[in-house]
């Protein structure tokens, strides 16, 4: 079965400043997909950016971009110039090529907190 | 607009009262999945479904059930609700061979 670790529960930072957020996630699987949602205190789940295993290229969207190492099986996410809106919850996420279900797994989730 | 929808958005209600929460997507996906979310524990898939009729546990399916009866509905039923299912479900979709979901607004659920 696979895990997804999310090891910072909570972090700041200044807005303009940049962060990055950091996943582990164990698996047998050769390919699949990685992803990091941002869920605001409207609850809704957003996507912010998705890795295909396969591609060794980072994905980038914007301000976020990510340091996908597959063989330490990590996907950090780096936000840069981050804003006031950034603050949110954000919960990477991995799905296997053979997941039942199209099922996703969570990490527990890292709260960040852009201060003005 | 395509989107998903749950109803309701909030819910209290006490033990042992039998409830459903709905979800609706207008895109014909084939895959349709509840999810719950609780603090420290990420979102954990409880049932999904692959197509009418087709359905199947996911993670931690114990006290509730699905149907899938039309390709846009997959309504949740707790038939016996206890404080444990306190927590925030989540409704998703995607299509078959696509890795992209698209989540409902969410329904937070307190049981008394």
């Amino acid at each position: 079965a696979q895990t997804v670790t999310q090891s910072q529960p909570e972090m700041s930072v200044q807005e303009a400043e940049t962060v990055t957020l950091s996943c582990t996630y164990d698996t047998s699987e050769n390919n699949y997909y990685l992803f990091w949602y941002k869920q605001p205190p409207s609850r809704q789940m957003i996507l912010v950016i998705r890795q295909e295993a396969y591609k060794q290229q980072n994905a980038t969207e914007n301000r976020f971009s990510v340091n996908f190492q597959k063989a330490a099986k990590s996907f950090s996410l780096k936000i840069s110039d981050s804003q006031l809106g950034d603050t949110a919850m954000y919960f990477c996420a991995f799905l296997g090529f053979k997941a039942a279900g199209n099922k996703l797994t969570f990490g527990g989730g890292t709260r960040v907190l852009v201060k003005p | 607009e395509a989107q998903v929808t749950q109803n309701p958005r909030y819910l209290i209600t006490v033990t042992g009262k039998k409830l459903t929460v709905t979800c609706s997507q207008n895109m014909n996906h084939e895959y349709m999945s509840w999810y719950r979310q609780d603090p420290g524990l990420g979102l954990r898939q409880i049932y999904y479904s692959m197509n009418v009729e087709v359905t199947d546990k996911g993670d931690v399916p114990e006290g509730y059930k699905v149907s899938r009866k039309e390709k846009r509905n997959f309504p949740l039923i707790l038939e016996s609700p206890s404080p444990n299912q306190t927590s925030l479900y989540f409704c998703a979709s995607s299509l078959w061979g696509e890795d992209t979901q698209y989540f409902g607004p969410g329904t937070r659920l307190t049981v008394l």
